[in-house]
C-alpha cells in the first residue's frame, strides 16, 4: 500500500512563530486531506488539497502531487493551535494516514 | 447543521464480548466511514458505507463489521473482542469520501479488559 511520512513528527514553537509541516507520499493521489488533533482527540479537517494551493486565515496549504509531497503553513501560531496534525492521502480506494506532526505551541 | 454524533463516548468491556457503536452523520451526508485510532499503530481506516452499501474497506480482519440504514446513521460490531481492540473509534461523514471533506465525530473510546 501507499506510504506516508510525516515530518517533523514533534515541533515545539514559541507563540507567534512560524512552522511548515511536511508530508511525503509514494505514490500518486487522488485525494489528500489534513486534519489537525486536538488535546481532547476531536479531529478537525483543515484542508482538502489533492493539488495547488489553498489559504484559511494563518493557514495555507499546497500540494504538488507530481513530486508527491504536501506542505502545511502555520504562521503566528497560536496556543490554541498545539495538537497533533495528520495528514490523509487516498489511492484506489486505500486512505492512509500518517503517523502525525506533534506541535506544541508555548505562551 | 448539527455535527457528526457518535455513541457512546466511553465503553469498557471484557475479552470474548462483542460490542456495537453508533454515528449519525451530518444532514444530507451519504457517506460514513470509520476509523481506529491507537497509540502503536495510529490511525487506520476500517471501512465506508455508502447509501446503504460498503463501499471500500480496510485491511481488518471479521470481526469488524458495519452496516448503514436509510437514514444515513451507521453503526459498527466488533466481536469476540481482543485486548489490541482498545482504541478510539472516529466515524467521519462526507457528501462523498474519496472527493470531499471528512467531517469527525469525537469518537468512542474503548477499552477491552
Amino acid at each position: 500500500g501507499i506510504q506516508v511520512e510525516q515530518s517533523p513528527p514533534d515541533l515545539i514553537l514559541q507563540e507567534g512563530a512560524n512552522s511548515t509541516l511536511r508530508c511525503n507520499f509514494s505514490d500518486s493521489v487522488n485525494n489528500l486531506q489534513w486534519f489537525h488533533q486536538n488535546p481532547w482527540g476531536q479531529l478537525i479537517n483543515l484542508f482538502y488539497i489533492p493539488s495547488g494551493t489553498k489559504q484559511n486565515g494563518r493557514l495555507s496549504a499546497t500540494t504538488v502531487a507530481t513530486e508527491r509531497y504536501s506542505l502545511l503553513y502555520i504562521s503566528s501560531s497560536q496556543t490554541t493551535d498545539s495538537g497533533v496534525y495528520f495528514c490523509a492521502v487516498e489511492r484506489s480506494n486505500d486512505m492512509r494516514f500518517g503517523a502525525g506532526t506533534r506541535l506544541t505551541v508555548k505562551p | 447543521k448539527a455535527g457528526v454524533t457518535q455513541t457512546p463516548r466511553y465503553l469498557i468491556k471484557t475479552r470474548g464480548q462483542q460490542v456495537t457503536l453508533s454515528c449519525s452523520p451530518i444532514s444530507g451526508h451519504r457517506s460514513v466511514s470509520w476509523y481506529q485510532q491507537t497509540p502503536g499503530q495510529g490511525l487506520q481506516f476500517l471501512f465506508e458505507y455508502f447509501s446503504e452499501t460498503q463501499r471500500n474497506k480496510g485491511n481488518f480482519p471479521g470481526r469488524f463489521s458495519g452496516r448503514q440504514f436509510s437514514n444515513s446513521r451507521s453503526e459498527m460490531n466488533v466481536s469476540t473482542l481482543e485486548l489490541g481492540d482498545s482504541a478510539l473509534y472516529l466515524c467521519a461523514s462526507s457528501a462523498d469520501r474519496a472527493h470531499e471533506k471528512l467531517f469527525f465525530g469525537s469518537g468512542t473510546q474503548l477499552s477491552v479488559l
